[in-house]
């Protein structure tokens, strides 16, 4: 069966100090994998999503990066935090190719708070 | 930009009560799907509708997706607190690959 590990749970960093937050999925190949941000437990904003190695679409600018270094990782980045990076961060996979309408499975998420 | 506007925000009620989380678009989808989530948990699927009037039904809820494929609706009866959560839903427009996401709705139901 497919699973999906996210890392850490929890994160509290300064100001201006960097980020990276992993996302694996074990179980499916080539999958479409996602960053989503969620704020204060409401709707979930698209950031990054990949549909292969190495191919990164970004879909709000901001201060945050994502790299797909291998199949089924993927990771978010910034060189610099800001206080309203501050979020629940969660990736998500679903089937690659003509999935249509498969269903997107969410990691437990990462809460960053950025003080 | 797509916008999708869930209703209402936050809903408190006693178990046993029925009630109805809308979910309405000014855009065509080709497809929603409504999500729940759990404090501190990714949100998991609950289902997919992609026909115009179509009807589902898991358990005591029934989503249905609007004739014209612009709105959809998840009905919960005789609500348990085992339904407390945040509901979500999500559409995939016309033209779009990548699902946009409501605000939710933060369900409370107290014993």
């Amino acid at each position: 069966s497919q699973t999906i590990h996210q890392w850490p749970a929890t994160l509290v960093q300064p100001v201006g100090s960097p980020l990276s937050l992993e996302c694996t999925v074990e179980g499916t190949s080539n999958p479409n994998l996602y960053w989503y941000r969620q704020a204060a437990g409401r709707g979930l904003q698209l950031l990054f999503y990949s549909v292969g190695i190495g191919q990164i679409s970004s879909e709000v600018p901001q201060n945050l990066s994502a790299s797909r270094p291998q199949d089924r990782q993927f990771i978010l980045s910034s060189k610099k935090l800001l206080l309203s990076d501050s979020g629940f961060y969660l990736c998500a996979w679903r089937i690659g190719g003509r999935a249509g309408n498969s269903p997107l499975h969410f990691g437990n998420g990462t809460r960053l708070t950025v003080t | 930009t797509q916008l999708l506007e869930q209703s209402p925000q936050f809903l408190s009620i006693q178990e046993g009560e029925n009630l109805t989380v809308y979910c309405n678009s000014s855009s065509v989808f080709s497809s929603l799907q409504w999500y729940r989530q759990e404090p501190g948990e990714g949100p998991v699927l609950l289902v997919t509708v992609v026909t115009g009037g179509e009807v589902k039904k898991l358990k005591r809820l029934t989503f249905q997706f609007g004739d014209a494929r612009k709105d959809s609706s998840l009905h919960i009866t005789a609500a348990q607190p085992g339904d407390t959560g945040l509901y979500l839903c999500a559409g995939r427009f016309s033209g779009y690959s990548t699902l946009t996401f409501g605000k939710g709705t933060m369900l409370l139901v107290s014993p």
